[in-house]
């Protein structure tokens, strides 16, 4: 059964670059034809799609983001992730990392906090 | 302001059918097939329904989903207490080659 785990750091001063990794533990990033998602939620607010990318490195953003966005994959590590450029308070969120189509499977998130 | 257009929030009794409606425009819903999430609080969101009204294993059928055009709905029977959580529609935009979002329904049960 495929789980996802976010990881790095929680806080991240304005200015700077957002770095997170999604980790795929019990399955390959690469079997089946999957899209690879990250999203976010700020506190008590809805849910925000930031982009995604499928194993060969196609992606798709957000255009509201996608300026300051990349997402990576490395297959050989079964990881994705997310770069967030030039970052401000607006960022600050709950960013999850699931697997697209469905959007069946979700890591359980990671608390970015952006601050000086 | 969200894409998908859903009411803040719903309530409803131990046993009540209750629906949640989430309407979208022809380069979303109109065109792709429509998710339900559910969140519970300080977890992550959870597929409940996609493309429009299959349920993934494990989810009661309790939970339904239908589409109309434009629009879709969620219909929860037999409302139970462990349902009071957020709901989420979600939907392919074409025009924005992206996924959208509605605003999400704070379901209370009363």
């Amino acid at each position: 059964q495929v789980q996802l785990q976010e990881s790095g750091p929680g806080l991240v001063k304005p200015s700077q670059t957002l770095s997170l990794t999604c980790t795929v533990s019990g399955g390959s990033i690469s079997s089946g034809h999957y899209y690879w998602s990250w999203l976010r939620q700020p506190a008590g607010k809805g849910l925000e799609w930031i982009g995604r990318i499928y194993t060969s490195g196609s992606t798709n953003y957000n255009p509201s983001l996608k300026s300051r966005v990349t997402i990576s994959v490395d297959t050989s590590k079964n990881q994705f992730s997310l770069k967030m450029n030039s970052v401000t308070a607006a960022d600050t969120a709950v960013y999850y990392c699931a697997r697209d189509y469905k959007m069946d499977v979700w890591g359980k998130g990671t608390t970015v906090t952006v601050s000086s | 302001q969200s894409v998908l257009t859903q009411p803040p929030s719903a309530s409803g009794t131990p046993g009540q059918r209750l629906t949640i409606s989430c309407s979208g425009r022809s380069s979303n819903i109109g065109s792709n097939t429509v998710n339900w999430y559910q969140q519970l609080p300080g977890t992550a969101p959870k597929l409940l329904i996609y493309r429009n009204y299959q349920r993934p294993s494990g989810v009661p059928d309790r939970f339904s989903g239908s589409k109309s055009g434009t629009s879709a709905s969620l219909a929860i029977s037999g409302l139970q207490s462990e349902d009071d959580a957020d709901y989420y529609c979600a939907a392919w935009d074409d025009r924005l080659n992206g996924w959208v979002f509605g605003g999400g329904t704070k379901l209370t049960v009363l």
